[in-house]
């Protein structure tokens, strides 16, 4: 039982390459979020995923785009990096519908993937 | 004006110590708080969480929730250098799909 996966942990980008971060989860969980994590800044919300099939912008989407493969993954993808874009990238995820306050329904983090775009 | 505030520290104290770390926030809507922690070049875990007003105990760890000030914190009692990382606050609404952090606390705790 894994939890949460991503793939790669480290990466190194020249400005204008292109990449995908993966993330891939064994929990059975319906919500699935990409954040990027920045000195000072916190976490901030990049994209979700309430359920397979649907996508939505968080707080800081310019740049990014994403795929809910199937239940299991959510990708990151950018199309072009940029320096700004320089960032430790998390997916987390939610175990039940938002709505459901029983127990402890909070996100489960991934390890991180460290990106550095030159 | 940023929906949740916490000061960054860094936060330095002696073994032993009791700890407060604490956040503000301007969301009327936030029901759902939560305390991760956070170690260096690892990802967020769990520390606790509540729903709503009131306080919640775990060992050494107590969350606290006061709505009417939209405040809420984290004591830490008996600290120990273990403790030393980043605390993160978070918080959501009732059926909000959106969990806020706040930038983290970065706690040492001195042997």
């Amino acid at each position: 039982n894994a939890g949460v996966t991503q793939t790669p942990k480290f990466q190194v980008l020249k400005t204008g390459q292109s990449m995908t971060l993966q993330c891939a989860q064994d929990m059975n969980h319906n919500s699935m979020y990409w954040y990027r994590q920045d000195p000072g800044m916190g976490l901030r919300l990049i994209y979700y995923s309430a359920s397979e099939g649907t996508t939505d912008k968080g707080e800081v989407p310019n740049g990014y785009n994403v795929s809910r493969l199937n239940k299991r993954e959510f990708s990151l993808r950018l199309e072009s990096a940029a320096p700004s874009q320089t960032s430790v990238y998390f997916c987390a995820t939610l175990p039940r519908p938002v709505a459901d306050l029983s127990g402890a329904n909070v996100l489960t983090f991934g390890a991180g993937s460290r990106l550095t775009v030159l | 004006q940023k929906e949740v505030e916490q000061d960054p520290g860094p936060l330095s104290v002696p073994e032993g110590a009791i700890v407060s770390l604490n956040c503000t926030y301007s969301n009327s809507a936030f029901q759902y708080f939560m305390w991760y922690r956070q170690y260096s070049r690892k990802g967020p875990e769990l520390l606790m969480y509540t729903y709503s007003s009131g306080n919640k105990e775990d060992g050494r760890f107590t969350a606290q929730v006061d709505k009417s000030s939209k405040y809420i914190s984290l004591f830490i009692r008996d600290s120990q250098p273990s403790d030393s990382a980043t605390y993160l606050c978070a918080m959501r609404s009732t059926g909000g799909f959106k969990t806020i952090f706040g930038a983290g606390t970065r706690l040492f705790v001195k042997a």
